[in-house]
């Protein structure tokens, strides 16, 4: 069965700083891999995704995320945070013809001045 | 291209009445798929529609629930008797045939008293 573990609830990070928000996955196959992010109240939008190619991935917001096979990891990084991303982060993963995506519990991010 | 709509926004309900939602998503886009999340938690997987066909089915989808989609355009969720338990953001996604890249809605938060 598919998983995904975020083992971060929470982080607070500085405006200005960087960011590094961690994804680990268990997948049979291969795993397409996703970042969501979600504001409160809100639905999904979708910050980047990986299916193959290029383990390095660059997304909207100036995110990006790295594939890492042997690690298992979807790692989602931004070298520097506004205060408008302040949201829940969420990674998923699915696969073609496994439709359904799992997600991961989230991580909620918080901005300081 | 006016992106995924979910009606109503809100819903609060008592418990034992039966409500519904509707999903309208974005036009060509052939599978239709319904997740429901809960506080502190990622979306889980409820069910998914190719076109009209609805072709699996969480093991979170009790009897009480049942979905739609007819003609292949929006789809329609009833939740019959409602517990507190079925509290929760429902939300709607959709995305082109044999593509795994979903486009979430802004969902529909029941709450049940």
């Amino acid at each position: 069965a598919q998983s995904v573990t975020q083992p971060d609830i929470h982080i607070t990070v500085s405006e200005g700083a960087s960011l590094e928000l961690r994804c680990n996955y268990s997948y049979g196959a291969t795993p397409y891999l996703f970042w969501y992010v979600q504001s409160p109240g809100q639905g999904l939008q979708l910050l980047l995704k990986y299916f193959s190619g290029d383990t390095l991935v660059q997304g909207i917001k100036g995110f990006e995320a790295e594939f890492k096979r042997s690690q298992s990891s979807f790692n989602l990084r931004k070298p520097s945070v506004h205060w408008s991303d302040a949201a829940e982060y969420f990674c998923a993963v699915g696969a073609r013809g496994n439709e359904k995506l799992t997600f991961g519990t989230g991580t909620r991010l918080t901005i300081i001045p | 291209d006016t992106g995924v709509s979910q009606n109503p926004r809100h819903k609060i309900t008592k418990r034992g009445q039966n409500v519904t939602f509707r999903c309208d998503p974005i036009s060509e886009h052939n599978r239709l798929y319904w997740y429901r999340q809960t506080l502190g938690q990622g979306p889980e997987f409820l069910t998914y529609f190719q076109n009209e066909a609805q072709l699996e089915k969480s093991r979170l989808l009790s009897d009480r629930f049942s979905a739609e989609r007819p003609k292949g355009s929006f789809s329609t969720l009833e939740i019959q008797r409602t517990e507190q338990g079925d509290s929760a953001m429902y939300l709607c996604a959709s995305s082109r045939d044999s593509m795994v890249e979903a486009f979430f809605g802004q969902g529909t938060r029941l709450t049940v008293v």
